[in-house]
């Protein structure tokens, strides 16, 4: 079965420095999504991809599909305390239909 | 338009005893998916009804189960409950469908906390 890994699992950085999670699947995906977990909350949904390469920004958040759509990574520049929570992919392969997510990477920030 | 509701937010039961939990989607969301989130395995995939179908079907033994009603409302069900099952049961909803290769975006309620003593 697919393989879905997100590293590194906790990141704690100070204000202002930059964050980076990856998300590597085993198999090639149809597409996949991102979303975003504040501490006591619940996922929210942040962006979609689906092109091999694609690049999207949002505001600090800059989110791109590998060429090989095995891969995806998530940047923040410029963390400020209100990125804290933990960062979900959710990849949805080419021959399968449900969405499953990845472990998850816990981001703190440090002010 | 009102968000993804659960019911209850939270319970208490004890090992044996059986418990349903309940998901209103977004008005219009023909689909509900059921995760378990726990500290250690994450969000866990359980089912997910389409139009009263179950569509699709995670790993959880038969102890774990559910069902969508004509509203598309849906509930969850686990019997004989173990002390693995202390979990957060989140509920989420979508469209169901989406163009080409996209995946409807997936809209969480705030879960159910459920712990087992």
């Amino acid at each position: 079965g697919q393989q879905v890994m997100q590293i590194p699992q906790y990141q704690h950085v100070q204000e202002g420095e930059d964050f980076t999670t990856y998300c590597n699947s085993s198999t090639t995906l149809s597409n996949i999504q991102w979303y975003k977990q504040r501490p006591g909350g619940h996922p929210v949904f942040l962006i979609q991809l689906v092109k091999s390469g694609e690049v999207k920004k949002q505001k600090r958040l800059t989110f791109q599909f590998g060429e090989a759509k095995k891969n995806s990574s998530l940047h923040i520049t410029a963390t400020q305390t209100t990125d804290v929570g933990t960062y979900f992919c959710a990849p949805k392969g080419t021959s399968y239909d449900k969405v499953i997510f990845g472990p998850g990477t816990s981001l703190s920030v440090i002010p | 338009k009102a968000g993804v509701t659960q019911t209850p937010r939270y319970l208490i039961k004890t090992r044996g005893q059986q418990v349903t939990l309940s998901c209103s989607p977004i008005s219009g969301h023909r689909s509900v998916s059921w995760y378990q989130q726990t500290p250690g395995q994450g969000l866990q995939f359980l089912f997910e009804y389409f139009s009263e179908t179950q569509r699709n079907k995670g790993n959880f033994p038969g102890r774990f189960s559910g069902r969508q009603f004509s509203n598309s409302r849906s509930e969850m069900n686990v019997s004989t409950l173990e002390l693995g099952d202390s979990a957060l049961y989140l509920c989420a909803s979508s469209g169901g469908r989406a163009p080409g290769t996209n995946t409807p975006e997936q809209f969480f309620g705030p879960g159910t906390r459920l712990t087992v003593l």
